[in-house]
């Protein structure tokens, strides 16, 4: 069964950049079944969709993070990474990586990691 | 982006009742090419990360208990649990992806009468 650990610091200053890493276990994430999103969760609020990478390397993200965003992956490390530039409070939240299936199209996250709590404050 | 809008915010249930939790979007999520609606329902515990429940509107993940349902099309979804169990209570979640950029609903939690 397919393991995602996310990784990264939890503390980060505002107007930085946030950086996280999803490392896959028991999964390839050069497989073309499968895509590789990242999600986040505000304390006591909802999911918020923040963008996802094909086994292709091509992407999308949400409109309303995408001049900040950058979701890339190494094939060597089995990893995905999320890097979200100028940071505010706003951002503070629980980054969740997941899995997504890809059959003939675009199918539902099947997977998530446990997520990690980033704080933005100076 | 397309809109998912739950109802109710919160419920409270007794156990063995029914519980139901609508999800409407903002345009369809149906895909004529493969007559699928694209459309999934996750189920959150305190300090857990959500579990897929239902893909496809109203296929049930492998494991899931079939207390669990899910119909509608098009933009009218409805999960239901036909006998609320004391592990069922939780936050649910909707998602479309249908388009590009995936959406959520804000949530339905699920608790105890």
């Amino acid at each position: 069964q397919v393991q995602l650990q996310e990784s990264g610091p939890g503390l980060v200053k505002p107007s930085q950049t946030l950086s996280l890493t999803c490392t896959v276990s028991d999964g390839s994430i050069s497989s073309n079944s499968y895509y590789w999103s990242w999600i986040r969760q505000p304390a006591g609020k909802g999911l918020e969709w923040i963008g996802h990478i094909y086994d292709s390397g091509s992407t999308n993200y949400s409109p309303s993070l995408k001049s900040r965003l950058t979701i890339s992956k190494d094939t060597s490390k089995n990893q995905v990474s999320l890097r979200l530039g100028s940071v505010t409070a706003a951002d503070t939240a629980v980054y969740f990586c997941a899995r997504g299936v890809r059959g003939a199209t675009v199918e539902s996250i099947d997977y998530w990691g446990q997520g990690t709590l980033v704080t933005v404050s100076s | 982006d397309i809109v998912m809008t739950q109802s109710p915010d919160s419920l409270a249930v007794s156990l063995g009742e029914r519980a139901s939790i609508n999800c409407k979007s903002s345009q369809s999520v149906f895909y004529r090419t493969d007559n699928k609606n694209y459309l999934a329902w996750y189920q959150q515990k305190p300090g857990q990360p959500p579990k897929l429940l239902i893909h496809w509107a109203s296929t049930r993940e492998s494991g899931v208990p079939d207390r669990f349902s899910g119909s509608g099309s098009g933009t009218d979804f409805t999960l239901t649990i036909s006998s609320l169990q004391a592990e069922d209570v939780a936050v649910y979640y909707c998602q479309q992806y249908y388009d590009i950029v995936q959406t959520f609903g804000q949530g339905t939690k699920v608790e105890l009468k």
